[in-house]
């Protein structure tokens, strides 16, 4: 465990399902992250949270909905997906000291179908 | 935009031979850098960090990296590698404002392979 605990590991989903992923973090971090990553494609930034405000969304379609209600809790709310969406979904904390580092959770594995 | 190079999509290295995985970068300010591993269907794990001070970082399960400015590299190496070391590397830099960290630019990753 890296204190980053995401939920669930694995998720099979149909385009009109409505889906979240979970993410939490036991490090008392204050700025958590989600990443989409694509098979044969570099690692992509979605969202970031500084102390439960949203500070990036890069370009991200609406059908993906992130939601940080505390800094220890962050949620990506799925809706209508296409099977290009498809990826690993992985989420990160990290802290405003800069030696701490980043921290990332096992991902979750998200298939639609 | 600060952005990350590595050019080596795949690798393949015999066991107990030396490893280099090769990193650039593009940051106009100081760089922190970083070195991830990614065995299949997990998570990343990290494996050694750059944020100043010495230039050579020590890391876990053996590694180093060495942090050149002048070549805008900072590649990951280990002297004698395990079959237990074939997985993805990543190599990453933070952005870091004044509200805290902006998140982390990663590269295409390198695949290694290991023969026996």
């Amino acid at each position: 465990e890296t204190g980053v605990t995401q939920t669930p590991r694995h998720l099979v989903m149909g385009m009109t399902n409505k889906k979240s992923l979970k993410c939490e973090q036991h490090l008392g971090h204050n700025a958590m992250y989600w990443y989409k990553q694509s098979a044969k494609k570099p690692l992509e930034l979605m969202f970031v949270y500084n102390f439960k405000e949203q500070t990036e969304n890069n370009s991200v379609p609406s059908r993906f909905s992130p939601e940080c209600p505390n800094s220890s809790h962050l949620f990506l709310h799925l809706h209508t997906l296409q099977p290009e969406d498809s990826a690993l979904y992985l989420c990160a904390s990290s802290d405003r000291d800069i030696e701490v580092g980043y921290t990332f959770g096992s991902g979750t594995r998200l298939t639609v179908v | 935009a600060q952005s990350v190079t590595q050019p080596d999509i795949h690798i393949t290295v015999s066991e107990g031979a030396s490893l280099e995985l090769r990193c650039n970068y593009s940051y106009g300010a100081t760089p922190y850098l970083f070195w991830y591993v990614q065995s299949p269907g997990q998570g990343l794990q990290l494996l050694l960090k750059y944020f100043s001070g010495d230039t050579l970082v020590q890391g876990i399960k053996g590694f180093e990296a060495e942090f050149k400015r002048s070549q805008s590299s900072f590649n990951l190496r280990k002297p004698s590698v395990h079959w237990s070391d074939a997985a993805e590397y990543f190599c990453a830099v933070a952005v870091y404002s004044g509200g805290g960290a902006d998140g982390l630019t990663f590269g295409k990753g390198t695949h290694l392979i290991i023969q026996p």
